[in-house]
């Protein structure tokens, strides 16, 4: 089965760090690009960042650059989420999902498999 | 930044045909993609590259696009089909994604 399951999350203070994990089973890893989508309670999705295939392209939102860190092993068929300088707005469930991404016209990038996610709160 | 409009709820009896909108600038250039949450779970796709269905997406889940806005149809609705309903693409540069705020379909 194709399973994406997270790991890592918890209780931090504010200005505190956290890396998050998500392990990837029953697919080719390093065939696809993958992401990091969170939900902070009550509220809707939001996009967090993308990491290409090689790790070559890597792309955060405005509201985490310069804050969080993608990477990626694909020997280790790894996701991860390094947060750094956490708030309280980054309270939120954390979600890795794999993206179907076209890089020619016409675009494409969506994401057809997510983990559960991981419950990060931010708070003192 | 680039934004996706939803309409916060839409409701609809059983049986029913609920159309979903989705608005922003780039859709008229960029695919538009549906996701399904039902409450504490992760979400679905159930519409890819503006009308594509995924293996398993019951058929009654469709979906279209006129210019800038596209709509997700969910012909006879069942109560089962009472969730979260999120829109998503891509910026103009392609670089990076965003959700519309999500619409709750409400099976009366």
């Amino acid at each position: 089965d194709v399973q994406l399951v997270e790991s890592g999350g918890g209780l931090v203070k504010p200005g505190g760090s956290l890396r998050l994990s998500c392990a990837a089973s029953g697919f080719t890893f390093s065939n696809y690009y993958m992401n990091w989508v969170r939900q902070a309670p009550g509220k809707g999705l939001e996009w967090v960042s993308s990491i290409s295939i090689t790790s070559s392209y890597i792309y955060y939102a405005d509201s985490v650059k310069g804050r969080f860190a993608i990477s990626r092993d694909n020997a280790k068929t790894s996701l991860y989420l390094q947060m750094n300088s956490l708030r309280a707005e980054d309270t939120a469930v954390y979600y890795c999902a794999r993206a179907l991404v076209g890089t020619a016209y016409p675009y494409y990038h969506y994401m057809d498999v997510w983990g559960k996610g991981i419950t990060v709160t931010v708070s003192s | 930044s680039y934004e996706l409009t939803q309409p916060p709820s839409v409701s609809v009896s059983p049986g029913q045909t609920a159309r979903i909108t989705c608005s922003g600038d780039a859709l008229s250039k960029r695919f538009a993609y549906w996701y399904q949450q039902k409450p504490g779970q992760a979400p679905v796709l159930v519409i890819y590259n503006d009308n594509e269905r995924p293996s398993g997406i019951p058929e009654r889940f469709s979906g279209s696009s006129s210019g800038t806005t596209v709509t997700l149809t969910v012909s006879g609705v069942q109560a089962e089909d009472e969730a979260d309903y999120y829109c998503q693409s891509t910026d103009s540069s392609g670089s990076y994604q965003v959700f519309g705020g999500g619409t709750k379909l409400t099976v009366l």
